[in-house]
């Protein structure tokens, strides 16, 4: 069973860069049977997928955030981390870590997920 | 982006009784190559993360009770509780994975 931890700051001032790492145990971050993916939420958006890393390198990011996303990959601490760039009060939110099935080019649905952690943005 | 609208946004249930929840979807999220909704229902409490409970539409996670049940094709989907119990207090959303950007419904909560 694959748990997922988040780790990083909880506060970042605005205009900054929102740096999470998400913890994997249980499994291989190379494994080519599961994708890793950022999801937040925050009381005025709801549940938004940030973006979505399978093996390493191919990496789907939501449009909305595609030019602030960065998502990559440490196989030696089998870690999967987030950047989000130059971050304003909307970007306050619980951000989560989370897994699923890679089947024959299919992303399937949102299996386990991390506990979250909140990352308020203020000066 | 695939749009989807859940209904209603709230629902207040009496212990034993029946709950649904609609799911609507801006445009088919139906595969036909291989007749696949490529739909999920997720159950999230209070300080929790949400907890995948359907996948394919219709398809119960492992573990999950058979009270709980889905529905649905296309573009209409239903995520139905047979018999409420008290652990089942909670806000239900419904999440697309046939395109990216994946999107999530805005979320049902259900009381007794």
């Amino acid at each position: 069973q694959l748990q997922l931890r988040e780790s990083g700051p909880g506060l970042v001032k605005p205009s900054e860069t929102l740096s999470l790492t998400c913890t994997v145990s249980g499994g291989s971050i190379s494994s080519t049977d599961h994708y890793w993916a950022w999801i937040r939420q925050s009381p005025g958006k709801g549940l938004e997928w940030i973006g979505t890393m399978y093996y390493i390198g191919v990496t789907y990011y939501n449009p909305s955030l595609n030019s602030r996303v960065t998502m990559s990959v440490d196989t030696s601490k089998n870690q999967v981390s987030l950047k989000l760039g130059s971050v304003t009060a909307t970007d306050t939110a619980v951000y989560f870590c989370a897994t699923g099935t890679h089947d024959n080019g299919d992303y399937l649905h949102f299996a386990s997920w991390g506990q979250g952690i909140l990352v308020t943005v203020s000066s | 982006d695939i749009v989807l609208t859940q209904s209603p946004d709230s629902l207040a249930v009496s212990l034993g009784a029946r709950a649904t929840i609609n799911c609507k979807s801006s445009q088919t999220i139906l595969y036909s190559t291989n007749n696949k909704n490529y739909l999920a229902w997720y159950q999230q409490k209070p300080g929790q993360p949400p907890k995948v409970l359907i996948y394919w539409a219709s398809t119960r996670e492992s573990g999950v009770p058979d009270r709980f049940s889905g529905g649905g094709s296309g573009r209409d989907f239903t995520l139905t509780i047979s018999s409420l119990q008290a652990e089942d207090v909670a806000v239900y959303y419904c999440q697309q994975y046939y395109h990216t950007p994946w999107t999530f419904g805005q979320g049902t909560k259900v009381e007794i």
